[in-house]
């Protein structure tokens, strides 16, 4: 089955900082990827889809100044925090859907701990 | 390699009756396991966790149970209701919780 990659799986950060998450389609061509967000024991909170070769959609209340996205190539989105705070710290997992059988095909996710 | 498995795409089940999803998972070092539920064009909502100290768990009509010897682990969802129709996704992490890892889901349908 197809593999979603992510990098890096841990990251510490100093405020004010900015952090870049890669997520990699390890062998489908994902024209749309999806970038989620959880908190300790919350669910995953959907932030914004991105799309291959065009501006990202982000959901309600997630800034986009703030979380900068680039899907520049079908195998490969990146998710940017700018200006890190320690409420950004969080689990950062991005998922891509693959038709047929595959489903919805999620990376291990990025802990980013800003300090 | 996928290291966390649902192999049943889909499922359908009539209203009433006893809903079984499936996961099965390879690594041997996972603790911590999670079910997620997913409305289509929303982000997937915890729904019910178990940890290896533990062979079941029980929220309502859910309950979650925890073969390690088999690394298996499975969902009852009993009444079914239709409102219950969505994609349920397993998930897996060792006790760093560093990384999660997702089953790639199971359509659930409850017919009316």
């Amino acid at each position: 089955g197809a593999v979603v990659s992510q990098h890096p799986s841990r990251v510490i950060c100093k405020s004010g900082t900015s952090v870049k998450i890669e997520c990699r389609s390890l062998d489908f061509q994902a024209t749309t990827m999806f970038w989620y967000r959880q908190f300790p024991k919350q669910s995953l909170m959907l932030m914004a889809t991105s799309n291959e070769g065009s501006k990202a959609t982000y959901e309600q209340g997630v800034e986009k100044d703030k979380f900068l996205i680039n899907h520049a190539s079908l195998t490969l989105s990146t998710l940017t925090v700018t200006s890190a705070h320690p409420e950004d710290s969080s689990f950062y997992i991005c998922s891509i859907f693959l038709p047929s059988n595959y489903g919805y095909t999620f990376g291990s996710g990025t802990r980013l701990t800003v300090v | 390699d996928q290291q966390v498995k649902q192999n049943s795409p889909s499922l359908s089940v009539q209203e009433g009756r006893i809903s079984i999803l499936n996961c099965d998972y390879t690594n041997s070092m996972f603790d911590y396991f999670l079910w997620y539920k997913k409305y289509p064009a929303e982000g997937p909502t915890f729904l019910i966790s178990i940890s290896s100290i533990k062979d079941k768990n029980e929220d309502g009509r859910f309950t979650v149970f925890l073969n390690k010897s088999a690394k298996h682990l499975s969902l009852h969802i009993v009444p079914s209701q239709p409102g219950d129709s969505a994609v349920y996704f397993c998930a897996a992490s060792s006790n760093t919780g560093n990384q999660f890892y997702f089953g790639t889901g199971t359509s659930l349908t409850v017919i009316p």
